[in-house]
């Protein structure tokens, strides 16, 4: 199994200004990816990280809004750009241990957009 | 595209009942499937992993069953209990890695049980 830190856990922003997300993960692993879950659905794959190299991401989501960076095999941050309020949502970081089968979660941040 | 369906959107019950969640997937090309417990405004806790050529997994009161033939799989919660209350996510995997590894999830079913 693996243990997913990220933080923050919860933050109200400006609009205009640009939040960085942190994952740590307590153990090397295969794949990262960053999700969203905006209000009342459920989970959006924004992108998948990729160590030392460009994150590959999802239809409807660019690098300049979710620049996503993964300098190693434990860690990773998706920084959330000019922010508005519809980007209000959880975010969450996910990792995919030996293996590449079983799925593990960060306890997710909670952004919110004022 | 794989769609991922989970009935019912919410469910309240008594103290002691036993369940069933539904999840339906549209695409029965499948790697695996897991079943996640959502608090609210918290991250995911894995409950259960099936493999697609495995039938059911067991951990204390739950129980998942995977039919990949006809792309459904049921969460059985026993003797369900007030902390029991979350929202159940259903996710399946891609079969290969040309499909990616990231998940596809349901909508979820929120549970209350009620004391």
């Amino acid at each position: 199994s693996a243990v997913i830190s990220q933080k923050p856990s919860r933050d109200i922003c400006q609009r205009g200004t640009s939040l960085t997300i942190q994952c740590q993960v307590d153990s090397q692993v295969t794949m990262m990816f960053w999700y969203r879950q905006q209000p009342g659905q459920s989970l959006t794959l924004i992108a998948t990280a990729n160590q030392g190299s460009e994150a590959t991401y999802e239809s409807g989501f660019v690098i300049d809004k979710f620049p996503i960076s993964r300098p190693n095999l434990t860690f990773s941050t998706l920084t959330v750009s000019n922010m508005s309020p519809e980007d209000s949502s959880i975010y969450l970081c996910s990792a995919l241990t030996g293996g590449a089968t079983e799925a593990f979660f960060g306890q997710g941040t909670r952004l919110t957009v004022v | 595209k794989q769609e991922v369906t989970q009935i019912p959107a919410a469910l309240s019950v008594p103290e002691g009942e036993n369940l069933v969640l539904n999840c339906s997937f549209t695409d029965s090309a499948i790697y695996n499937l897991q079943w996640f417990r959502q608090d609210p405004g918290k991250g995911l806790t894995s409950l259960l992993l099936i493999q697609s050529s495995q039938r059911e997994q067991t951990s204390g009161r739950l129980n998942a069953s995977l039919d990949k033939s006809s792309g459904r799989s049921t969460l059985y919660i026993a003797a369900s209990q007030p902390g029991d209350s979350a929202t159940y996510l259903c996710a399946v995997r891609p079969p290969d890695s040309n499909s990616g590894y990231a998940l596809n999830f349901g909508k979820g079913t929120s549970l209350l049980v009620t004391p």
